[in-house]
């Protein structure tokens, strides 16, 4: 079946720069969301790319390559309050249901 | 508009009872999700409503459970009988559904999840 792959943890410090890429299984795909979770809290909507290129929204951005079937969360100028788990989650044979999300990657940022 | 609503927030019972849980999508919106959350599995989708008919219950794990939406307004989630494996934390979603081409908006709202236990 489908599956994404993206990094475990990651860790940074305030005011920097962190990329968290995410691969996926290219057949059926139809888009590539993100998503932010904080402990204890419900995942919220970050951003969803269709096509390739890059969406920026404000402090985040997505990047999409379909060609590599390839994409990434950019977040800069982090903040304390960035520290959350970010799920890539892609669709598969449409555009919506069978959301299929990864296991998550674990950003810690330190001051 | 208060988001999607989830009840219980919390729920514990023992292994072989049967568990109900409860949502409330956000009015308006044609796509109801039900996923489970587990350190071990991730983020699982269970089954997904279009317009209040099942789409896909292919992430349904057994036939214990089950999950009906009687009308746009509400969902329910159904364990019978529940096991200690079935301890997760358990979402819903809605979405407004734009249909159609590459660039179709995409978000699903999450709601606060219930957070089942089993012994």
């Amino acid at each position: 079946g489908q599956s994404l792959e993206q990094p475990s943890e990651v860790t940074a410090v305030e005011g920097a720069i962190v990329q968290i890429n995410c691969t996926y299984q290219t057949s059926g795909f139809y888009g590539l969301s993100w998503y932010q979770q904080h402990d204890g809290g419900a995942p919220t909507f970050l951003s969803y790319n269709a096509l390739d290129g890059l969406e920026e929204t404000g402090r985040f951005s997505s990047f999409l390559s379909r060609s590599d079937s390839y994409g990434y969360l950019l977040l800069q100028e982090l903040q304390m309050k960035d520290s959350a788990s970010y799920f890539c989650a892609a669709n598969y044979g449409g555009s919506q249901g069978n959301l299929i999300f990864g296991k998550g990657t674990k950003l810690s940022v330190k001051p | 508009d208060a988001g999607v609503i989830q009840s219980p927030r919390h729920e514990v019972t023992e292994m072989g009872q049967e568990v109900t849980l409860r949502c409330k999508p956000i009015s308006g919106h044609d796509y109801l999700f039900w996923y489970r959350q587990t350190m071990m599995r991730g983020l699982e989708l269970l089954i997904y409503f279009n317009n209040n008919v099942p789409i896909d219950d292919s992430g349904m794990p057994e036939d214990r459970f089950s999950a009906k939406m009687p009308n746009a307004s509400f969902s329910t989630l159904k364990i019978q009988p529940s096991e200690p494996r079935d301890s997760a934390v358990y979402f819903c979603a809605s979405s407004p559904g734009v249909a159609g081409g590459p660039s179709s908006y995409n978000e699903q709202f999450f709601g606060p999840g219930t957070r089942l236990t089993v012994l």
